[in-house]
């Protein structure tokens, strides 16, 4: 199975700013990673798949990269909606979600 | 508009039986297949399996096999995740997501609202 190692597991930031997360996953997952924002009380949302292609209606400030075993997202101009736990999901053998994120205001 | 919707909370006690529908709407149900996801208090998402709508064929992922068990029908638009014989650790909040799919699912663009089960004697 593949295994996800996401990090950091928590981040404060401050309104405008920039947060990166990361995860590694334990084989080349070719690119087949989703990025989900999720908020208590409701379904998580899919930002982004196959590495950097955002969802419609999700604002540019989101962004992915990345290729082979390592990936990253980005969100750039904090707004407090983006206060939440997103996660990665790889989806090139079976499924596994990356452990979390944790974000919130400094 | 494309929705899933689950149902309500739910208090059982061990060794009891839980069944959650998914209700889908907006789509072709047959179309995309329906997946399970679990949330441990406090913890992160694990996916727990999916069922292809089309065939009816389930897949439990390896720590979801034996006590659960994924089921249509089909008629209702309505996917359904049954766990039988209760455990302490099956309470969680549960969702239904749905995918499109080759071999196996990928990416789940539309997610349920989840359904908190409560296992305490």
């Amino acid at each position: 199975d593949i295994q996800m190692t996401q990090s950091p597991s928590s981040l404060s930031a401050s309104l405008g700013g920039k947060v990166t997360i990361t995860c590694k996953a334990s084989q080349d997952i070719n690119k087949y990673i989703a990025w989900y924002q999720h908020k208590p009380g409701k379904g998580p949302r899919l930002l982004i798949h196959y590495t950097s292609t955002l969802q419609p209606g999700i604002p540019s400030r989101f962004s992915g990269s990345g290729s082979g075993r390592d990936y990253s997202f980005s969100i750039s101009n904090l707004e407090p909606e983006d206060i939440a736990t997103y996660y990665c999901l790889q989806y090139d053998n079976l499924l596994t979600f990356g452990a979390g994120t944790k974000l919130e205001l400094k | 508009q494309i929705q899933l919707v689950q149902s309500g909370p739910e208090l059982k006690k061990p060794g009891e039986t839980v069944k959650i529908s998914c209700k889908a709407s907006g789509y072709t149900f047959t179309n995309y297949g329906m997946n399970w996801v679990k949330q441990a208090p406090g913890k992160g998402l694990k996916w727990m399996g999916w069922i292809n709508t089309y065939t009816g064929e389930p897949t439990y992922a390896d720590d979801f096999k034996g006590r659960f068990a994924f089921s249509l029908e089909t008629s209702a638009s309505t996917a359904y995740l049954q766990i039988n014989n209760l455990k302490n650790e099956d309470m969680a909040t549960y969702f239904c997501a749905r995918s499109l799919y080759g071999s196996s699912p990928y990416y789940f663009d539309y997610w349920g609202q989840g359904t908190t089960l409560t296992v305490s004697s």
